[in-house]
């Protein structure tokens, strides 16, 4: 079945980096973008941007660009969200979902969630 | 930047009764763009609605969305245990994105 296999749990420290992963299976990888959202604790859904996984072109969210880099290992069917400069402000579970745009915009199918701490 | 404004924040029904939700968008939005998430406590978000009204695959009927230009609604007909939950409107389209503040529709 059609399923998105995020990585596990990370701690950080202020001012260090982190990749998550996000890996798809059931579908063929590249006929649908990424999204990526992420929500911080007891807060509401954040829109972080999305990914053409067919050109390999990345959208950000305003105020995000520079610290988010997307990427993709397309033969391995997995997506990358990596943050730099890590905050506080950062912590948060993470989510990638597969992205449908084709007229209609919607994501339609979500991965569990990567949790983010970040903590000195 | 569109903004979503949800309303209420909080809503308190029992099982059996019906929910509107509102969502309202600071600018004019395309109707391809509008979607309606429900996110249950521990989970992640799960899609019910795109395009303002269409359900997504295996959404019963008692859930249906309305709404054109900006302000937009959700329905939920004979509350179930499952639907007490997270309701979450979105936009997006190739440039932006955003959602609204969200929904807690509780158990009275």
């Amino acid at each position: 079945q059609v399923q998105l296999v995020q990585s596990g749990s990370e701690v950080e420290k202020p001012g260090a980096s982190v990749k998550i992963s996000c890996k798809a299976s059931g579908y063929t990888f590249t006929t649908f973008a990424l999204a990526w959202v992420r929500q911080a604790p007891g807060q509401g859904l954040e829109w972080l941007g999305w990914i053409n996984t067919n050109t390999g072109n990345p959208t950000y969210a305003q105020g995000f660009t520079g610290r988010l880099v997307f990427s993709l290992e397309t033969s391995l069917t997995t997506a990358y969200l990596q943050i730099s400069s890590l905050k506080a402000e950062d912590t948060a579970t993470y989510y990638c979902a597969r992205y449908f745009t084709y007229y209609y915009y919607y994501m339609d199918v979500w991965g569990k969630g990567t949790t983010v701490t970040v903590s000195s | 930047e569109i903004v979503l404004t949800q309303s209420p924040g909080t809503l308190s029904l029992s099982p059996g009764e019906r929910a509107t939700l509102s969502c309202r968008a600071s600018q004019s939005v395309s109707s391809s763009y509008l979607g309606w998430y429900r996110q249950n406590a521990g989970q992640a978000p799960s899609l019910l609605i795109y395009g303002v009204s269409r359900r997504a695959t295996g959404i019963p009927d008692r859930f249906s969305g309305s709404g054109s230009g900006t302000d937009f609604t959700l329905t939920i007909n004979r509350l179930e245990p499952e639907d007490f939950a997270v309701y979450y409107c979105h936009h997006s389209d190739d440039s932006v994105g955003t959602f609204g503040q969200g929904t807690k529709l509780e158990i009275k």
